[in-house]
């Protein structure tokens, strides 16, 4: 168990419509990235907060967005889903953020599966 | 930029034989590079990380890997396959002044028993 917790584990919806996807990161940790995992674009990363602020962005769309609490738990959005938005997305934190961040080990989430149908 | 290539979709390995997993990468500076194993329904996995230093690190489950800064290369290597070593590999790099970790697009090990 890495210590990163995500919900939901799976998420079905209709195209068109907006979810919320949650991630509790490990206790101490205060960097929370987000990850796209699909068959044909790999693993993409998409967004990383640290202590409440943005501090990177990836391949993130428009219509996705994120947020990271004062109690440290992240949130992505998804709007106006898309077929092609079906994937696996994973959170994970880590400690450290400058250049320490960079040695750093990322702890992953078991990651939520979205099918947008 | 950063860039992880992994050239081979899947690498397969009879069990009790060596395996290598291959990964080069390109990075501005000096790579912090990571090496990550994903089994099935399961997040990725930290397995070993090269920062400084012995260019051959060793990891966890008996994997290791070699820095080879001239080739710009970071294979993962086991002197002995497990069945329980089939999964998902993942190499990746950090550079010093970034704040991305860019993945490669994995590699599945397959160990025939």
């Amino acid at each position: 168990d890495s210590g990163v917790t995500q919900t939901p584990k799976h998420l079905i919806t209709a195209t068109g419509q907006r979810v919320t996807l949650r991630c509790s990161p490990r206790s101490g940790d205060l960097s929370v990235y987000w990850y796209q995992q699909s068959l044909d674009q790999g693993l993409q990363f998409l967004i990383q907060y640290y202590n409440g602020e943005e501090r990177a962005k990836g391949n993130i769309l428009e219509r996705f967005s994120a947020q990271q609490f004062p109690d440290l738990h992240s949130e992505l959005n998804l709007s106006s889903l898309e077929l092609g938005d079906s994937a696996l997305y994973f959170c994970a934190s880590s400690e450290f953020s400058g250049l320490a961040e960079a040695k750093n080990i990322q702890y992953f989430g078991a990651g939520t599966r979205l099918s947008v149908l | 930029a950063q860039s992880v290539a992994q050239p081979e979709d899947q690498v397969n390995v009879a069990e009790g034989n060596p395996l290598t997993v291959k990964c080069t990468y390109s990075v501005s500076g000096n790579p912090y590079l990571f090496w990550y194993v994903q089994y099935p329904n399961r997040g990725l996995q930290f397995l070993l990380k090269y920062i400084t230093g012995d260019n051959l690190v060793k990891g966890s489950y008996g994997f290791e890997a070699e820095f080879n800064k001239s080739q710009t290369s970071f294979h993962l290597k086991k002197p002995s396959a497990l069945v329980s070593d089939s999964a998902l590999y993942f190499c990746a790099v950090r550079d010093a002044m970034g704040f991305k970790t860019i993945f490669g697009a994995g590699t599945r090990l397959f160990v025939k028993a």
